[in-house]
């Protein structure tokens, strides 16, 4: 019930195409959905996040669908640039308190020109 | 934005030895950080969390005594790794979580420290 399942495990994109990654979780409890970008050799950077009380949010290219009744929770990355080439984590926790995220395994996405 | 910082950024010691890492959060009061360990292309390993001024809660399988955590304040916390060995050759980050307003709250990872150990 902890888990959050995460994918493609890897994502290959054109230029200017739209990245999509996938998260599904079990626990009804999480609420809380936060996306992180991580480069090689770097720590993960906080992203966009979103809670159950709405359905989507964006910030610039970055866009959190969510869908609470199946449970599931999607980041789309549109004009996707070369600069984009991470590594993507979905997460989710319960607030408040000290309760740790979960985390995803992870989406190695590359844009290629 | 929220900043955490780790130090060193990488260290390579000799087996046995112990090795410390310094975790703080530079413009922010935490209210509980943790530490995760990464092995190359995989995701994020809690190894435990940790409050300020109380022993710190670690994972099922990660042993207290070889990975010893203190959180001195609300923007401090070390890891030691204590006797390491190879097997202890690893990608350590910390993270820091901000309240927000309300129930609120973010979390912030520091930029990660890689240890070798020969």
């Amino acid at each position: 019930q902890q888990q959050v399942k995460q994918s493609p495990q890897s994502l290959i994109v054109q230029k200017g195409g739209i990245s999509i990654i996938n998260c599904a979780y079990e626990n009804t409890a999480f609420d809380y959905f936060p996306w992180y970008q991580q480069f090689p050799g770097k720590g993960p950077a906080l992203l966009i996040a979103i809670r159950p009380d709405v359905s989507e949010k964006k910030e610039g290219r970055f866009t959190i669908s969510f869908n609470k009744s199946a449970k599931q929770f999607s980041l789309h990355i549109m004009d996707s640039q070369p600069g984009d080439s991470a590594t993507y984590f979905c997460a989710a926790s319960i607030s408040p308190g000290n309760t740790p995220l979960v985390f995803g395994k992870g989406t190695r996405l590359s844009v290629i020109a | 934005g929220a900043v955490v910082s780790q130090h060193p950024s990488w260290v390579i010691c000799k087996s046995g030895t112990s090795v410390k890492i310094e975790c703080r959060s530079l413009d922010f009061q935490a209210t509980t950080m943790f530490w995760y360990r990464q092995f190359p292309k995989q995701s994020l390993m809690l190894m435990a969390t940790s409050n300020e001024g109380s022993k710190a809660t670690y994972e099922q399988g990660v042993e207290k005594d070889k990975f010893l955590i203190n959180h001195a304040s609300l923007t401090l916390s070390t890891l030691t790794v204590t006797s390491a060995h190879p097997e202890d050759s690893s990608f350590y980050i910390c993270s820091a979580r901000l309240r927000r307003t309300g129930k609120r709250y973010e979390q912030y990872f520091g930029p990660g420290t890689r240890l070798t150990v020969t």
